[in-house]
């Protein structure tokens, strides 16, 4: 069966501009989860949403917002784009209880010019 | 909050030998997941292995171990027999079963990673 597809693979954009990544999970999956990897940081949580309701949130400013859509296709927007947005966002999904794994995508690298 | 600590930023292994990557954690729960993934230059992060921290056996994936310390709060990941393909960022994580410590059992959190080299 098809894999978490992200979308595009590759994104170049400029300070100010605003940005709109995709994620389409694995059929049936109802998580979606999105994470930010920098070099710096490493690899930390943005949000996660079960059935359109985001049940968590990742301690970044409000320009990062998301939203799931009712086939669970998720979004995710930066507003106002800075050059430390510059970034690998990966998007996992899962069956959506805790004890599930989740699957990632490949990532939509970022770069902020 | 839970803390993950890779203390290894990078290791390297001889092909067809076996390689030990270290993982601490620090939590205050009692029921939580812990997870080995991979994340090759492809990007796409890979589970190679989950251990539930109530459960006492150790768990095993083909070439890949665990060795889970719950008391020391250690989960080290062993590669036997190293291939090529092994070669990778490896990355620890945790998850919250209960979320007990506010709303954190919808995510991951992942260590700094281990970056593996495996030499032919």
């Amino acid at each position: 069966k098809a894999g978490v597809t992200q979308t595009p693979r590759y994104l170049i954009k400029t300070r100010g501009q605003q940005v709109t990544l995709s994620c389409s999970p694995i059929s049936g999956h109802r998580s979606v989860s999105w994470y930010q990897q920098t070099p710096g940081q490493g690899l930390q949580f943005l949000f996660e949403y079960f059935s359109e309701t985001q049940r968590n949130k990742g301690n970044f400013p409000g320009r990062f917002s998301g939203r799931q859509f009712s086939n669970s296709r998720s979004e995710m927007n930066v507003s106002t784009l800075e050059l430390g947005d510059s970034a690998l966002y990966l998007c996992a999904s899962s069956l959506g209880s805790t004890a599930d794994g989740y699957t990632f995508g490949s990532g939509t690298r970022l770069t902020v010019v | 909050a839970q803390t993950v600590t890779q203390s290894q930023p990078e290791m390297s292994v001889q092909e067809a030998e076996t390689v030990t990557l270290s993982c601490t954690y620090d939590t205050s729960e009692s029921d939580y997941y812990l997870f080995w993934y991979k994340q090759p230059p492809s990007r796409q992060m890979i589970l190679v292995i989950r251990q539930e921290a109530y459960k006492q056996q150790n768990a095993t994936e083909n070439r890949f171990s665990v060795n889970f310390q719950k008391a020391a709060k250690s989960f080290s990941l062993k590669i036997s027999d190293s291939q090529l393909g092994d070669a990778a960022m490896y990355f620890c994580a945790y998850r919250s079963a209960s979320g007990e410590s506010g709303g954190s059992n919808y995510k991951l959190t992942f260590g700094k990673g281990t970056l593996l080299t495996v030499n032919p």
